[in-house]
């Protein structure tokens, strides 16, 4: 079955770059979408259709994609930018489903 | 604004049925769809499926294809997510969200389900 995979972990200082990737069989056809959640908080849109920014999302937010591979962005992290991040899809048959899910940790 | 605002907590026996409620606000409730995200205690988003409020089709995970059922009520711009033969490893957090296909871009605030006997 169709997977999307996520590293489980990244961590980064206050100020520096963090990199968040998802990679999938179908992300050359299908677009990446990203959410991020806080803890007991419902997840909230940052970037969809790969690289475009919902109005209120931060500009430090960006997401690229190439091949296989999605990749969110987050320029110069901030401790507020702590959370859980998820990345979406779909596949060629109509499945929808998350990547397993990076926590975020900026200290 | 956008709101969608979900029903109450609720606490099953295995085996029973829930049935959760997203009332939709903000927006014009037949130009979108719904669908249905859950998460187990401490763990990631499973996509449960999608119905059009347009002409309520659906597309539903195929895991739980045959227990779930997802409809609308367009005249109080209403969704409803329907689980039947309830299991412990359906406690979880059920929301829902606004859907362009397939982007959820609005998301409701959460319901808790728990089973337990």
């Amino acid at each position: 079955s169709y997977e999307l995979t996520q590293p489980p972990s990244v961590s980064v200082s206050p100020g520096q770059t963090a990199r968040i990737t998802c990679s999938g069989d179908a992300l050359p056809k299908k677009y990446a979408y990203w959410y991020q959640q806080k803890s007991g908080q419902a997840p909230v849109l940052v970037i969809y259709e790969d690289s475009k920014r919902p109005s209120g999302i931060p500009e430090r937010f960006s997401g690229s994609s190439s091949g296989t591979m999605a990749t969110l962005t987050i320029s110069g992290a901030q401790v507020e930018d702590e959370a859980d991040y998820y990345c979406y899809s779909t596949d060629s048959s109509g499945n929808h489903l998350f990547g397993g899910g990076t926590k975020l940790t900026v200290l | 604004q956008v709101q969608l605002v979900q029903s109450g907590a609720e606490v099953k026996k295995p085996g029973a049925s829930v049935k959760v409620s997203c009332k939709a606000s903000g927006y014009t409730f037949t130009s979108y769809g719904i669908s249905w995200v859950r998460q187990a205690p401490g763990q990631g988003l499973e996509w449960m499926g999608w119905i059009s409020a347009y002409n309520g089709n659906t597309n539903y995970a195929q895991k739980l294809q045959g227990r779930v059922t997802m409809t609308t009520d367009t005249s109080t711009s209403t969704a409803y997510m329907e689980l039947r033969s309830l299991r412990s490893d359906d406690t979880a957090v059920y929301y829902c969200a606004r859907v362009e296909e397939p982007l959820l871009d609005y998301w409701g605030q959460g319901t808790l389900v728990t089973v337990s006997s």
